[in-house]
């Protein structure tokens, strides 16, 4: 069974603006990573933000972690068209086995 | 990053028949592989963990007699898909972890296997 609950499912945005996703999660986890997938392609790791970490960036990414709330949230600023993939959340518990959200659907309009 | 090499990229066979998936770890050693069923537009579920010479642990609902795992080397994963039915036909993928390169707890995927059962 999945134990990331993404929402929204998806979301179409113009290019330039914010595209913000979350993440919700059931269980402890050691960490929690981000990842992007294009149509009909394997994985792309984005970004790794650990249990004790809150606030992590990478260029135009932005991630968050409330381990109280269990959920974290992903934020691309100024998006660009090729920015259009499904991003899913994976959080890492024992065992270091990977457990994937939903996902959301990202397209960006140019 | 770290390269992860699946092969085939599509493959269409016949109902009845065994499919194989090779997963290659290209710039590392992959003490651990595994292997993700995604169908359209939904998440990757994980099917089963392999480690290099072991048995693969299969996750629950998976038949481990139908998707046949292999982890003989530290480069190379193996899965078939024996006596493929139309509803095998999905997205599989592999990811991989290793000792050195890339980190322990970051994975890195293979472009994934589009099987499609006629």
């Amino acid at each position: 069974s999945q134990q990331g609950e993404e929402d929204p499912q998806a979301l179409s945005i113009q290019e330039g603006e914010n595209a913000t996703m979350n993440c919700s999660y059931k269980t402890s986890i050691n960490n929690l990573q981000w990842y992007r997938q294009n149509s009909g392609r394997g994985l792309v790791h984005l970004i790794l933000i650990r249990s004790n970490e809150r606030e992590k960036h990478s260029g135009r990414l932005r991630v968050t972690l409330d381990t109280s709330k269990k959920s974290s949230s992903l934020l691309i600023t100024a998006s660009r068209a090729a920015d259009t993939a499904s991003y899913f959340c994976a959080t890492n518990a024992a065992g270091n086995k990977l457990t994937f959200g939903g996902g959301t659907r990202v397209l960006v309009k140019p | 990053g770290a390269v992860v090499s699946q092969h085939p990229s599509r493959v269409i066979c016949k109902s009845g028949t065994s499919v194989k998936i090779e997963c290659r770890s290209l710039d590392f050693q992959a003490t651990t592989m595994f292997w993700y069923r995604q169908f359209p537009k939904q998440s990757l579920m994980l099917m089963a963990t392999s480690n290099e010479g072991s048995k693969a642990t299969y996750e629950q609902g998976v038949e481990k007699d139908k998707f046949l795992i292999n982890h003989a080397s530290l480069t190379l994963s193996t899965l078939t898909v024996t006596s493929a039915h139309p509803e095998d036909s999905s997205f599989y993928i592999c990811s991989a972890r290793g000792v050195g390169r890339p980190r322990g707890t970051e994975a890195f995927f293979g472009q994934g296997t589009r099987l499609t059962v006629v």
